[in-house]
């Protein structure tokens, strides 16, 4: 399996603000993934991102909103951007190893 | 459309037995997965099943029915740590995996 590590493990933040979720990643991998889960709530994608091409984002996901860097095939990052307390909740990052994904340990954000 | 159902919340005896039923559709089929998340947690990976049939992996199962796109995660000699929800997720044809929302599992002593 692949081994996740995220940061920051949790934030709160001002609303307006951005904050910026690390992705890194024991392996080499192509695919990487980023998801949202609301409280009690199943795993929402927001965007695949792939290294050397842009991310492909779900709908009602933009990238002015959610901008993805993929700058090699063991590290993404995913930003929040203008924050709003709707933006509050557990961010996942995942990546498509040997055929199945394989999740990071998550970011908890809080929007005030 | 694609949809994945699976019961909210299921309750059952430490000790006991318990199948957890998913039923799918989605456009184009690669295979189901089954996931277990723990309050606070990320998902953990418990199955894969891509062909018709059982498979067993200690305590746990995994039935995929493609014909009728139906699965279940079967839980033996349930523990207090199995206490988790479990969630379903079926590749699509562009394999995509389409989530189910999850069940939550309550062990009871």
């Amino acid at each position: 399996s692949a081994v996740i590590s995220q940061k920051p493990s949790r934030d709160i933040c001002q609303r307006g603000t951005s904050l910026t979720i690390q992705c890194q990643v024991d392996s080499q991998v192509t695919m990487m993934f980023w998801y949202r889960q609301q409280p009690g709530q199943s795993l929402t994608l927001i965007a695949t991102a792939n290294q050397g091409s842009e991310a492909t984002y779900e709908s009602g996901f933009v990238i002015d909103k959610f901008p993805i860097s993929r700058p090699n095939l063991t590290f993404s990052t995913l930003t929040v951007s203008n924050m709003s307390p709707e933006d509050s909740s557990i961010y996942l990052c995942s990546v498509d190893f040997t055929d199945t994904q394989y999740f990071g340990p998550g970011t908890r954000l809080t929007v005030l | 459309g694609q949809n994945i159902d699976q019961p909210t919340e299921m309750t059952a005896t430490e000790g006991a037995i318990v199948q957890i039923n998913c039923t799918y559709q989605t456009s184009g089929f690669n295979g189901l997965f089954w996931y277990q998340q723990h309050a606070g947690e990320a998902p953990t990976f418990l199955s894969y099943n891509v062909l018709d049939g059982l498979e067993e992996k200690g305590r746990f199962s995994s039935f995929l029915s493609r014909s009728k796109g139906y699965s279940y995660l079967l839980l033996k000699e349930l523990q207090m740590k199995d206490s988790a929800s479990y969630l379903c997720a079926a590749l699509d044809s562009n394999y995509q995996l389409i989530w189910g929302a999850g069940t939550k599992l309550i062990i009871k002593p």
